[in-house]
């Protein structure tokens, strides 16, 4: 049974990085699209972008300019970073393993409320 | 962007009935549609990929139909355990979701 778990802090401080991690168990990192997808309080989805296990990236271009991810395969583990965050990036962040290029979403993990405020 | 428009808002049914939900797409996304339900406090669960096809573990009371821009999820006759928002999502030009419909208990 695949699993996912996010972890990383759960307070940002407006105009810094927000960075989060994902670890993989169940399956390998190979030949599926590592993304991550996030959900303010109360609203719908907006997915981030992937990173394949290669480390070919493909972000929402709304959020190109911030983002970037990254992956480690010998640590089962993806990365995201935010760059220069506002309040508008609060919510709950999802990492899922996605099927195809363009990719559907399959297994997600639990997810990690990052709140962005001083 | 691809906009996903999602019907009703809130539907309000009773176990037993039968749910409709439809997906409109502001460009034809051939069948690269797909459903989810999300549970308060949980992560959204795979139900339906490519318009049609049940994913893994799913009941067969969930079915998924239509192509190009109109799109409808079914559920056949409501368990107590179906009562939560579902969403579509598009993979034929990037990614984007709906803004969900919520089933909740008549």
């Amino acid at each position: 049974q695949v699993q996912l778990q996010e972890s990383g802090p759960g307070l940002v401080k407006p105009s810094e990085t927000l960075s989060l991690s994902c670890t993989v168990s169940g399956d390998s990192v190979g030949s599926y699209y590592w993304s991550w997808i996030r959900q303010p309080r109360g609203k719908g989805l907006e997915w981030i972008g992937y990173v394949y296990h290669t480390g070919n990236a493909n972000y929402n271009p709304s959020l190109k300019s911030r983002v970037t991810m990254s992956v480690d395969t010998s640590k089962s583990q993806f990365f995201l970073k935010v760059r220069s965050v506002t309040a508008a990036d609060t919510a709950v962040y999802y990492c899922a393993r996605g099927v195809d290029w363009l990719p559907r979403f399959d297994y997600w993990g639990q997810g990690t409320l990052v709140t962005v405020s001083s | 962007e691809i906009v996903l428009t999602q019907s009703p808002a809130t539907l309000s049914l009773s176990p037993g009935e039968r749910a409709t939900l439809s997906c409109r797409a502001s460009q034809s996304v051939s069948t690269y549609l797909a459903w989810y339900q999300q549970k308060a406090g949980q992560a959204p669960r795979l139900l339906i990929y490519e318009a049609s096809n049940r994913a893994t573990g799913i009941p067969a009371r969930f079915s998924g139909s239509g192509s190009g821009t109109d799109f409808t999820l079914t559920i056949s006759s409501l368990d107590p355990e179906d009562f939560a928002v579902y969403y579509c999502q598009q993979r034929s030009h990037w990614i984007t979701f709906g803004g969900g419909t919520k089933v909740e208990m008549k």
